[in-house]
């Protein structure tokens, strides 16, 4: 069974600054994707950025990057300029290939502060 | 864009009662739609996959009798919670797969139901 991991329960940055998100997972696939979806209080789960395994390429979406270490298993999200909209949970999640459902991780609140 | 709509948004019922949340899929049809509960600070806990026109799949632990779900279009699942009681009481989420291949999941905007 696949798992997904994030070590960090709560974070904190200050509005501009850099933060960076941990993810790590488990699975014995080759193929399949990675996800960081948002939720902010009004608890609409957004989706943030995916990665597919078999693309070496960081995937990012504007201010939004990601850290892709295949053999290492780890799936990292950079939040470059941080903004108060960004405070939130933030949910690493996983699917292989072949599945349907998603594994979600335990997730991170970030909160952006002045 | 594609747009997954859930209602309703808040719920509270007296306990014994069934309550019937809807999630529908406003601009494509989803054969596949999926069920979460989420408690207070904790992540999205898979219940059920919902397939149109066949039986929902449960995950280990989770009461098919208490949590009846109904995907009879390609627009539109239901949970209905049986017989609430107090500890029902949570935060559900629905999703909707529109792209099997890409793997693209939309989610509603979620329920709170309480149980009093």
């Amino acid at each position: 069974a696949q798992t997904v991991t994030q070590s960090q329960p709560e974070m904190s940055v200050q509005e501009a600054e850099t933060v960076t998100l941990s993810c790590t997972y488990d699975t014995s696939e080759s193929n399949y994707y990675l996800f960081w979806y948002k939720q902010p209080p009004s608890r609409q789960m957004i989706l943030v950025i995916r990665q597919e395994a078999y693309k070496q390429q960081n995937a990012t979406e504007n201010r939004f990057s990601v850290n892709f270490q295949k053999a290492a298993k780890s799936f990292s999200l950079k939040i470059s300029d941080s903004q108060l909209g960004d405070t939130a949970m933030y949910f690493c999640a996983f699917i292989s290939g072949t599945a349907s459902k998603l594994t979600f991780g335990t997730g991170t609140r970030l909160q952006v502060t002045l | 864009g594609a747009v997954v709509s859930q209602h309703p948004s808040w719920v509270i019922c007296k306990s014994g009662t069934s309550v019937k949340i809807e999630c529908r899929s406003l601009d494509f049809q989803a054969t596949t739609m999926f069920w979460y509960r989420q408690f207070p600070k904790q992540s999205l806990m898979l219940m059920a996959t919902s397939n149109e026109g066949s039986k929902a799949t449960y995950e280990q632990g989770v009461e098919k009798d208490k949590f009846l779900i109904n995907h009879a279009s390609l627009t539109l699942s239901t949970l209905t919670v049986t017989s609430a009681h107090p500890e029902d009481s949570s935060f559900y989420i629905c999703s909707a797969l529109r792209d099997r291949g890409a793997h693209g999941y939309t989610f509603g905007s979620g329920t709170r139901l309480t149980v009093v």
